[in-house]
């Protein structure tokens, strides 16, 4: 079955920098990977995703990328805010008929 | 107006008890999900149904017994705690028939046994 693995699992940087938090996923059959935030003790939201028919999608100061061929896919945060800290999830979702999320990677942005 | 809804937010019982969680979308969606989210907050799929039909099942000890009435509600049964069923339950629904579209959480259930 499908298998995600997301790195880091902590990251923390400094108000205005960029972070970047990336996964790796195992079945090739997979084409749907959606990102999602965590707050403390709320529920995951969608933020942002992408289809394996397109190579990175933007929306404002998040980003992704996905390379099939590596089979790994990425979040880009630019002018990171306070407000951004949280737990970020990948997932990716093949012929399973189910989201494999990843790790979680705890983001920290410092003022 | 709230789209996934969960009852109820906490739930501290004793080990060996019996209790359920209720789940009800009101996105019209087809398909529903039960999560659990570990202390390490690792988010694991339980269960999932698509108009009231099992299609998830993963490797969940029979103590839990998801039910489905209708496409809009989808409720979690668990007997027998234990405490390592502690953790934050989720509900979540999605339309169509697959993961492969926007999942909807909950607000979670927050299970503490004792």
């Amino acid at each position: 079955g499908e298998n995600v693995e997301q790195h880091p699992s902590t990251l923390s940087v400094q108000e205005g920098d960029s972070a970047v938090i990336k996964c790796t996923y195992s079945d090739s059959a997979s084409n749907y990977f959606p990102w999602y935030k965590q707050e403390l003790g709320k529920r995951p939201q969608l933020i942002i995703d992408i289809r394996s028919n397109v190579g990175e999608k933007k929306d404002q100061r998040i980003a992704v990328t996905l390379n099939k061929t590596a089979k790994h896919f990425s979040l880009h945060i630019t002018e990171t805010q306070p407000e951004d800290s949280a737990v970020y999830f990948c997932a990716a979702s093949g012929g399973a008929q189910k989201l494999v999320f990843g790790q979680g990677t705890r983001l920290t942005i410092n003022p | 107006d709230t789209a996934v809804s969960q009852t109820p937010k906490y739930l501290v019982t004793q080990m060996g008890n019996d209790k359920s969680i209720k789940c009800e979308q009101n996105l019209g969606h087809d398909t529903m999900y039960w999560y659990k989210q570990d202390s390490k907050k690792f988010l694991k799929i339980m269960f999932s149904y698509n108009n009231k039909e099992l299609i998830i099942n993963e490797t969940v000890p029979n103590r839990f017994s998801p039910k489905s009435p209708d496409k809009a509600h989808l409720n979690l049964h668990i007997n027998s705690l234990e405490l390592g069923d502690s953790a934050v339950y989720f509900c979540a629904s999605s339309d169509g028939t697959g993961p492969r579209e926007t999942q909807y959480f909950g607000p979670g259930t927050r299970l503490l046994v004792l």
